[in-house]
């Protein structure tokens, strides 16, 4: 049973549409996180949730909107989507701070 | 404010050698250090971390790290390196009362048959 899972695993898509990526977690944990991961493999923080509650919000464009239902689930929509977004994004949980983050498998973003 | 610098982009060692992982971290609060482990295709793994205590931290799959605070630095070391440790290594930093961890660059080791 996967910690820490997210669909989808591959999105291909041209640019101007919008997407959107799922993530759930059935760690319990309090505090869940959407990273960016580049091609040259620099991983990046966009933002954070804590209880349904936003807690990080790096300087992300405001296309990227972040939305957690309940404290399991982080889901990350993309709207009018450019070149510069294909990248892997990673979900990732964890309960309190002290960084023992758990990722998810990542999805990987082709924007065409 | 934080950040972390890895040094080397790439690190290729021989089957059975000693890996060494650089990384130098600056914090301006006490830190918790961590280095995480990313197998190709999937998430980042925790292999250990640095908190409070013993400046010598034991990991997963043979792995340790030092915690030097003069240096500041927290290098990843094991003994003998097996073909399964082909991955990309991230150091990462957390500063006291901050809730935000900060990744370095990450450096991709390769071991040599």
């Amino acid at each position: 049973d996967t910690a820490v899972s997210q669909t989808p695993k591959y999105l291909v898509t041209q640019m101007g549409n919008d997407k959107s990526i799922k993530c759930e977690q059935n760690l319990g944990h309090d505090t869940m996180y959407w990273y960016k991961q580049d091609s040259k493999k620099f991983l990046k923080i966009m933002f954070s949730y804590n209880n349904k509650e936003l807690i990080i919000n790096e300087t992300v464009p405001n296309r990227f909107s972040p939305k957690s239902p309940d404290k399991a689930h982080l889901n990350l929509h993309i709207n009018s989507l450019e070149l510069g977004d294909s990248a892997v994004y990673f979900c990732a949980s964890s309960q309190g701070t002290l960084g023992e983050l758990f990722f998810g498998e990542g999805s990987r973003l082709t924007v065409l | 404010a934080q950040s972390v610098t890895q040094l080397g982009s790439h690190v290729s060692v021989s089957e059975g050698a000693l890996v060494l992982l650089r990384c130098n971290y600056s914090s301006s609060v006490p830190p918790y250090l961590f280095w995480y482990v990313q197998y190709p295709n999937q998430g980042l793994q925790l292999l250990l971390k640095y908190t409070t205590g013993a400046t010598l931290v034991k990991g997963i799959n043979g792995f340790e790290a030092e915690f030097k605070k003069s240096e500041t630095s927290f290098h990843l070391t094991k003994p003998s390196a097996h073909m399964s440790d082909a991955a990309e290594y991230f150091c990462a930093v957390e500063g006291f009362g901050n809730e935000k961890l900060t990744f370095g660059t990450g450096t991709r080791l390769t071991i040599i048959p």
